[in-house]
């Protein structure tokens, strides 16, 4: 099926450091999400855009909404050694099925 | 409040056998959602119980299969085991149900098939 292209796979940063990724995807989304999932446990819900332009914040965390509804970014601001993961988009596809990223590892150097 | 529990966390079976997997949301919520996470194609959606009906459901074959309990606990069964069907299986639970909710993740059942 359809997976979303995620961009960058990998990053490796030093701690203080702001962060940038995104996703784009050849079909249009109602709804985008952001997820992120550390070693031995299942995805956290980091944020959700539902409106094309929406930006939304969610502590250092700010991601948006494309315009043209087939992409998202995801900022993280003076990023932190707990920021390590892994981090996923995901979209709804057609209203019953939902699409996801390859996901973006996030290393932080203290 | 517990979170979501899935059992077995890990699991070893061999080809053509069958396998369930288990399920139990946080106390409350009514919907349940599986999906499937492998380093070749990531995250996939299955399929979504709510109220003990599927209402929903990804591309996979129909050796995957559901159900979900009046109690809101849910299995997946998956039939006729392949190598690729090696996986890490994770359940989400939320309220209402539908994407737009915050779904809450299990840790996961990790399946080996030899």
């Amino acid at each position: 099926g359809q997976q979303l292209n995620q961009s960058p796979q990998s990053m490796f940063i030093q701690e203080g450091e702001d962060v940038s990724m995104n996703c784009t995807s050849s079909s249009i989304f109602n709804t985008w999400l952001w997820y992120k999932q550390e070693p031995g446990e299942g995805p956290v819900l980091l944020i959700a855009l539902y409106k094309a332009g929406e930006l939304t914040s969610n502590g250092r965390l700010t991601a948006q909404f494309g315009i043209t509804r087939k992409d998202s970014f995801l900022n993280i601001s003076a990023s932190i050694p707990s920021d390590v993961g892994i981090y996923f988009c995901a979209g709804y596809y057609n209203n019953n099925d939902m699409r996801f990223g390859a996901g973006t590892r996030l290393t932080v150097k203290p | 409040k517990a979170g979501v529990t899935q059992t077995p966390r890990y699991l070893i079976k061999t080809r053509g056998q069958q396998v369930t997997l288990s399920c139990s949301p946080i106390s409350g919520h009514r919907s349940v959602s599986w999906y499937q996470q492998t380093p070749g194609q990531g995250l996939q959606f299955l399929f979504e119980y709510f109220s003990e009906t599927q209402r929903n459901k990804g591309n996979f074959p129909g050796r995957f299969s559901g159900r979900q309990f009046s109690n809101s606990r849910s299995e997946m069964n998956v039939s006729t085991l392949e190598l690729g069907d090696s996986a890490l299986y994770l359940c989400a639970s939320s309220y209402g149900g539908s994407f737009q909710e915050t779904q809450y993740f299990g840790p996961g059942t990790r399946l080996l098939v030899l």
